[in-house]
């Protein structure tokens, strides 16, 4: 069964530095997501990807993270300056949009932490 | 802005006991709601869901009924087993059909035997 996976599995970085959160979404999907879940809270909407471009972004992304489809599989989330509280789970997710209720299927996540 | 809220965990039961997860949503227009449950170690599957008001989603012995008049989404299950034991999160999506996701913070159900 087709899934989303994403690497590294846990990332550990120091305060200033750079990341790159990778994800392979499902092969005819279409539609990317990033979320994120700081432990004990929610999970957060942060952006949507569509067609090349950034179809929908939450406060939180702000001018330290920006989105990439860098060839036909791939799909990346940078932070450039990471802060302590960019600790977190990050799923990506993926949708076909065929389905007018919009079905994501999500990754295992990758978890964040910054020191 | 929408939001969902859910019942603070974790919920402990024993095997077989009837589990009830509670989710209230706040939203505009008539979104569509999902129970989303994640096991340890691997992503968020989609477990239910329900597109429209008294619409009643179910997989694998859990049940889920779109309560508009209530705006809830309660999770049970008659007879829960050992293998249940994950988080579940209750979202909900407007219906444009390629929106986000809003989550509730989840609830970790752990059944021992």
């Amino acid at each position: 069964e087709p899934e989303v996976t994403q690497t590294p599995s846990h990332q550990v970085t120091q305060m200033g530095q750079e990341v790159i959160l990778r994800c392979v979404p499902i092969s005819n999907h279409l539609y990317f997501y990033w979320y994120r879940q700081i432990l004990g809270q929610k999970v957060e909407f942060l952006v949507s990807f569509y067609n090349n471009e950034i179809s929908e972004k939450s406060e939180i992304f702000d001018d330290q993270f920006s989105v990439e489809r860098p060839d036909g599989s791939n799909f990346t989330l940078k932070i450039r300056s990471t802060k302590l509280e960019d600790s977190a789970m990050y799923f990506c997710a993926s949708s076909d949009g065929s389905l007018s209720y919009n079905e994501q299927f999500f990754g295992p996540g990758t978890r964040l932490t910054v020191l | 802005g929408d939001s969902v809220t859910q019942m603070e965990g974790p919920v402990t039961l024993s095997e077989e006991a009837f589990l009830t997860i509670n989710c209230t949503y706040t939203a505009t227009g008539y979104p569509s709601l999902f129970w989303y449950v994640q096991y340890p170690g691997e992503g968020l599957q989609l477990l239910l869901k329900a597109t429209k008001a008294d619409d009643k989603g179910s997989n694998k012995g859990f049940e889920a009924t779109y309560r508009k008049e209530t705006t809830s989404f309660h999770l049970e299950k008659g007879s829960v087993q050992v293998s249940d034991s994950a988080v579940y999160f209750c979202a909900l999506s407007d219906r444009s059909g390629y929106s986000t996701l809003t989550f509730g913070k989840g609830t970790m159900l752990l059944v021992s035997p």
